[in-house]
């Protein structure tokens, strides 16, 4: 079984350009999380969504972060315009449905995200 | 807000050594509590959940405990190798279905 796939793996940009990161999860999961990881800290959520609905994003910059998932499968997470602090690790994570209890998330490799 | 700790933030230890990773919470509602395992430039893997109603859980050489009323939880690891080098995550699941994650633990086995 294919893992949570994340694209691209590594990106280097310049401030103020936009930047997308792309994420497919585990066939047949519902739940699906993007987390930001700055160095030597733990995975903080971003957002978090029930198929296509996103039901917790309130960690979410929006004056200039966006995510969608259409279909309820895929998603992509932008940032425009990039600043110098958004140089961090982008990571998607996919989970079933389940008790809450035994919820178990499965992450994807990350994308490393320099902002120059 | 629930928040989590993880001491110590880095570990050195010789090969074949016993060690304890610990972790700390501040809100004791949770469903669950994680432990991770993170490679350098990689994506984190579960080593062991542990619900609410347990006390603790075994996979091969490691041992979680859970102690939800004083907000602690322990991560063994027995006969340690050099190939358990990466860094050790704890996270608490309190409901929201999202992670709260500490900073993690950098453990060095030296062979």
């Amino acid at each position: 079984e294919a893992g949570v796939v994340q694209s691209p793996r590594y990106k280097i940009i310049e401030k103020k350009q936009p930047v997308a990161f792309w994420c497919n999860p585990i066939s047949g999961h519902n739940t699906l999380y993007w987390y930001l990881q700055n160095l030597g800290q733990g995975p903080e959520l971003l957002i978090r969504y029930e198929n296509e609905e996103a039901v917790d994003d309130s960690q979410l910059p929006k004056d200039r972060f966006s995510a969608e998932r259409l279909k309820g499968v895929d998603s992509t997470l932008k940032i425009q315009p990039a600043e110098l602090g958004d140089s961090a690790v982008y990571l998607c994570a996919s989970s079933q449905p389940g008790t809450g209890e035994t919820d178990t998330q499965y992450f994807g490799p990350g994308t490393r995200l320099t902002v120059l | 807000k629930q928040e989590v700790t993880q001491i110590p933030a880095a570990l050195s230890v010789p090969e074949g050594e016993n060690l304890v990773l610990n972790c700390s919470f501040t809100d004791s509602a949770i469903y669950n509590l994680q432990w991770f395992r993170q490679d350098p430039g990689k994506g984190l893997t579960s080593l062991l959940l542990i619900q609410s109603s347990q006390r603790e859980q075994t996979s091969g050489r490691l041992n979680a405990s859970l102690d939800k009323s004083s907000g602690r939880s322990t991560l063994y690891i027995a006969a340690s190798q050099p190939g358990d080098s990466a860094t050790y995550l704890c996270a608490v699941n309190t409901g929201r279905r999202a992670l709260t994650f500490g900073s993690g633990t950098r453990l060095q086995v030296q062979p």
